[in-house]
């Protein structure tokens, strides 16, 4: 699976968007990036995903640019209950039964 | 609802007492697996079962035993746990592992071994 690269931690005003960015440069042609968050402590819980075309749902906006090697997640308006850890992953869909490898993600800390 | 339900959500225990931390879910998912968390580390996987019967080590199977005799459920087993196996640990079910999964998490067992 390709690696990830996240910066530690980010703030956001509560209210405002949230821009979380993620660099998969490694990035395969089949592989999907996927994006999860992690409560303080509790189970680690699915956001959204990808593969070369913007996605968008309930909770979330996913950007990956032309060349695939980065991506952004976007929390359109932040609350503080968004407070937690953001794990960018990329995977091959199929094939690969070890499913997902969590890095260290993005501490997101929503100040009011 | 659909979920993935751990027990206990706390435990602590001695130096070589055997002890299981039970994981079942309500979703008829096919793919379950236990993982690890350490500060500073991540998510390490320890096992995952693609289906009843069908289980395989993950990135740190050692001191760990699982056993899927019903698709519902997918215990972790740890025959004589040591202090290194203090952690926190989540398990996970999908309905496959072939395709663009969710992956859902359980809340998660604290555990302590002195």
């Amino acid at each position: 699976d390709a690696k990830t690269t996240q910066p530690p931690s980010m703030d956001c005003a509560e209210g405002r968007a949230a821009n979380l960015p993620c660099n998969h440069s490694t990035i395969s042609g089949n592989e999907y990036v996927y994006w999860y968050r992690q409560i303080h402590s509790q189970g680690p819980q699915y956001i959204i995903h990808g593969l070369k075309n913007n996605e968008t749902n309930e909770m979330a906006s996913l950007i990956i640019t032309e060349d695939r090697k980065s991506s952004t997640l976007i929390l359109p308006h932040a609350t503080l209950r968004d407070t937690a850890v953001y794990y960018c992953i990329v995977r091959v869909a199929a094939g690969s039964a070890r499913q997902l490898t969590f890095g260290s993600g993005t501490q997101l800390t929503v100040l009011p | 609802e659909a979920q993935v339900t751990q027990n206990p959500r706390y435990l602590i225990t001695v130096t070589g007492k055997k002890l299981t931390v039970t994981c079942s879910q309500n979703m008829n998912h096919e793919y379950m697996s236990w993982y690890r968390q350490d500060p500073g580390l991540g998510l390490r996987q320890i096992y995952y079962s693609m289906n009843v019967e069908v289980t395989d080590k993950g990135d740190v199977p050692e001191g760990y035993k699982v056993s899927r005799k019903e698709k519902r459920n997918f215990p972790l087993i740890l025959e004589s746990p040591s202090p290194n196996q203090t952690s926190l640990y989540f398990c996970a079910s999908s309905l496959s592992f072939g395709w663009y999964e969710k992956l859902f998490f359980g809340s998660g067992t604290q555990l302590s071994v002195l």
